[in-house]
């Protein structure tokens, strides 16, 4: 099956600082690639999807400047979190689609296992 | 917008037994995906079962199986014959023309001995 990787699975991080979490179709090509957040015992909130040379849409109320994606390849997309902050604690969920995968544009989408934000 | 609501936070199954997680949405589109997504302490998100719209047939797959009242708008999952790797969070999830997934709020599955 399709696999998705994320990088790191944890981070820990003192407020200020950026941090860069990656996101890797493994054995398919990835046109369309989706940022989640998940607070504890909650459920997934869509931050943003991101196609392949384009620029990210960011759902209503996410900071695009505070939370940077870059979808530069077919199998890479990339979430900074620009001077971040103990609000921004989390677990962060990436997920992608290719073509041609069952389902077509509105079928599956592949996840990630998800990395830990932790900002002191 | 559309929206997908389970009322169920928690529920508890003994294993071997039957159990029926609900789910229910809303939508004005007639094209649509649904589909229910198995969250363990892992936190990996795996799917369970997808159900396309258009197709009156109800999906199965081995012991999971779905009931899809597309006039209702209700989507529910059936677990057969629980095991106890079956315990996690669940998530029914809809993707309609935007290809975005719109996530409920969870129901916890405990399976007891």
């Amino acid at each position: 099956g399709a696999v998705v990787s994320q990088h790191p699975s944890r981070v820990i991080c003192k407020s200020g600082t950026s941090v860069k979490i990656e996101c890797r179709s493994l054995d398919f090509q990835a046109t369309t690639m989706f940022w989640y957040r998940q607070f504890p015992k909650k459920s997934l909130m869509l931050m943003a999807t991101s196609n392949e040379g384009s620029k990210a849409t960011y759902e209503q109320g996410v900071e695009k400047d505070k939370f940077l994606i870059n979808h530069a390849s077919l199998t890479l997309s990339t979430l900074t979190v620009t001077s971040a902050h103990p609000e921004d604690s989390s677990f962060y969920i990436c997920s992608a689609r290719g073509p041609g995968l069952a389902g077509g544009p509105l079928g599956e989408q592949f996840f990630g296992p998800g990395t830990r934000l932790t900002v002191l | 917008a559309q929206t997908v609501t389970q009322s169920q936070p928690e529920m508890s199954v003994q294993e071997a037994e039957t159990v029926t997680l609900s789910c229910t949405y809303d939508t004005s589109e007639s094209d649509y995906y649904l589909f229910w997504y198995k969250q363990p302490p892992s936190r990996q998100m795996i799917l369970v079962i997808r159900q396309e719209a258009y197709k009156q047939q109800n999906a199965t797959e081995n012991r999971f199986s779905v009931n899809f009242q597309k006039a209702a708008k209700s989507f529910s999952l059936k677990i057969s014959d629980s095991q106890l790797g079956d315990a996690a969070m669940y998530f029914c999830a809809y993707s309609g023309t935007a290809s975005k997934l719109t996530f409920g709020t969870g129901t916890r599955l405990q399976v007891t001995l």
